[in-house]
């Protein structure tokens, strides 16, 4: 099975502060990874892909092959970083792998 | 509604029902997914529909019957489902490719008496 892990079910800090939402894989071959966010009442979606090296909403994440990890940052956090995010495997539509998404972190950002 | 929609929001039904999800997708992607997702469990992936191909993660039970009449459709039917397989069942889309993003639908939330 291709998995990723992540290790924190809540993570809290204060506006402003740094955040890192941790996310480890195991994988045979080269991972595709990417993080989704769900806010509070809406749909998952895409945050970033790691295959882009983007950053979005201040957030990056960087795949560290060495210890097989690919976290998110961001430097400053904002309530509205206030979400649910998912670390997830590229979807590959072949070999019949299995797929497990991480847990999720629930990210609270307080005033 | 653009984007992905599903089909009821809400399901109850007895392990002896036959029901069906349904999932839409009007975005002009060339692959669909089902996915299970179980409190406290990992979102895991079931099926994968691309370019007419069928993908299954091979521990999903054929009791989860999947069908994909056209790019835009995506049928999940249940038949003689057990209590565990209560969950919420998420539809997905992507143009086919690596690193594409895929686009989820509100859910299902399916409940097994």
């Amino acid at each position: 099975a291709q998995r990723v892990t992540q290790p924190e079910k809540l993570l809290s800090v204060f506006k402003g502060a740094p955040v890192e939402l941790k996310c480890n894989y195991s994988y045979s071959g080269s991972p595709e990874l990417f993080w989704y966010v769900q806010y509070s009442r809406q749909r998952l979606q895409l945050l970033l892909r790691h295959i882009s090296r983007e950053s979005i909403k201040g957030f990056t994440a960087d795949l560290n092959k060495g210890e097989t990890s690919f976290h998110l940052k961001k430097p400053f956090a904002q309530e509205e970083d206030s979400a649910m995010y998912y670390c997830a495997p590229r979807p590959n539509a072949g070999n019949n792998r299995k797929l497990i998404w991480g847990l999720g972190t629930s990210l609270a950002v307080n005033p | 509604e653009t984007g992905v929609t599903q089909t009821p929001r809400h399901l109850v039904m007895g392990m002896t029902n036959k029901k069906s999800l349904k999932c839409e997708q009007h975005l002009g992607h060339n692959a669909m997914y089902w996915y299970k997702q179980s409190a406290k469990k990992p979102l895991e992936l079931m099926f994968v529909y691309s370019l007419e191909e069928r993908v299954e993660n091979n521990s999903v039970p054929s009791r989860f019957s999947p069908e994909c009449p056209n790019s835009s459709h995506l049928f999940l039917h249940l038949h003689t489902l057990q209590p565990e397989d209560s969950a919420l069942y998420l539809c997905a889309s992507s143009r086919r490719g690596a690193g594409n993003e895929q686009f989820f639908g509100p859910g299902t939330r399916l409940t097994v008496l």
